[in-house]
């Protein structure tokens, strides 16, 4: 699996947008990146998947340059419940997401 | 069921006995995940199963751990003369296919070993 870089911590305010971005240079030509969410003493929850260019949902966007090397998940106008940690995992649908690789995330801290 | 669920939701063992932790994942979920947690760490991959088999045990820290899974559905995790490393928090996931399909968590088993 790829692997992946991203921030360790980030900090934000109510209302204002989030961005996270992940590098994954190695990424490969069949590889999907995907975004968890992980609250404490819970399991992570899927939040996005997206292969290129741009993908949304009712919780975040994902947007994926040409050259797929890095992306960015986007949480618009956070809340406090937003603050968790945020996994970013890069692998082949067909053969490498049947163990998910996590990293040490980046965790989110909303303040009022 | 509604999601994943896990039992026991909190373990409390002394260093050398055996624990059994049990995941019973969504109804129609072919693919059923075990990962650990450790404090403050990142998930570890443990294994997967395809219906009953495991295709993938590469993530089972030692011949101490071991899981099964029955009829397509619940599975066991078994980790015998357990030492104080194992404390950990231990997950289970599943999802519709293998075919990387999101992965829905239990609230996972806090184990402690004293």
């Amino acid at each position: 699996l790829a692997k992946t870089t991203q921030p360790i911590s980030m900090d934000s305010y109510e209302g204002q947008e989030v961005n996270i971005t992940c590098s994954h240079n190695n990424i490969a030509t069949n590889d999907y990146i995907t975004w968890y969410q992980q609250f404490p003493s819970q399991g992570p929850r899927f939040i996005i998947q997206g292969y290129k260019t741009k993908v949304t949902n009712e919780v975040a966007s994902l947007f994926i340059p040409a050259d797929r090397k890095s992306s960015t998940l986007s949480l618009p106008r956070v809340s406090l419940s937003d603050t968790a940690v945020y996994y970013c995992l890069v692998g082949d649908r067909g053969t490498g997401f049947q163990k998910l690789v996590f990293g040490t995330g980046t965790r989110l801290l909303v303040s009022p | 069921g509604a999601g994943v669920s896990q039992s026991p939701s909190n373990k409390v063992t002394e260093k050398g006995k055996d624990v059994e932790l049990r995941c019973d994942p969504i109804s129609g979920h072919t693919a059923l995940y075990w990962y650990r947690q450790s404090l403050g760490q990142g998930l570890e991959f443990l294994i997967y199963f395809q219906g009953n088999s495991a295709p993938d045990k590469s993530g089972l820290p030692s011949d101490r751990f071991s899981a099964e899974r029955t009829g397509g559905s619940v599975s066991t995790l078994t980790i015998q003369r357990t030492q104080q490393e194992d404390s950990a928090v231990y997950l289970c996931a599943s999802s519709l296919d293998w075919a990387g399909n999101e992965q829905f968590f239990g609230p996972g088993t806090r184990l402690t070993v004293l």
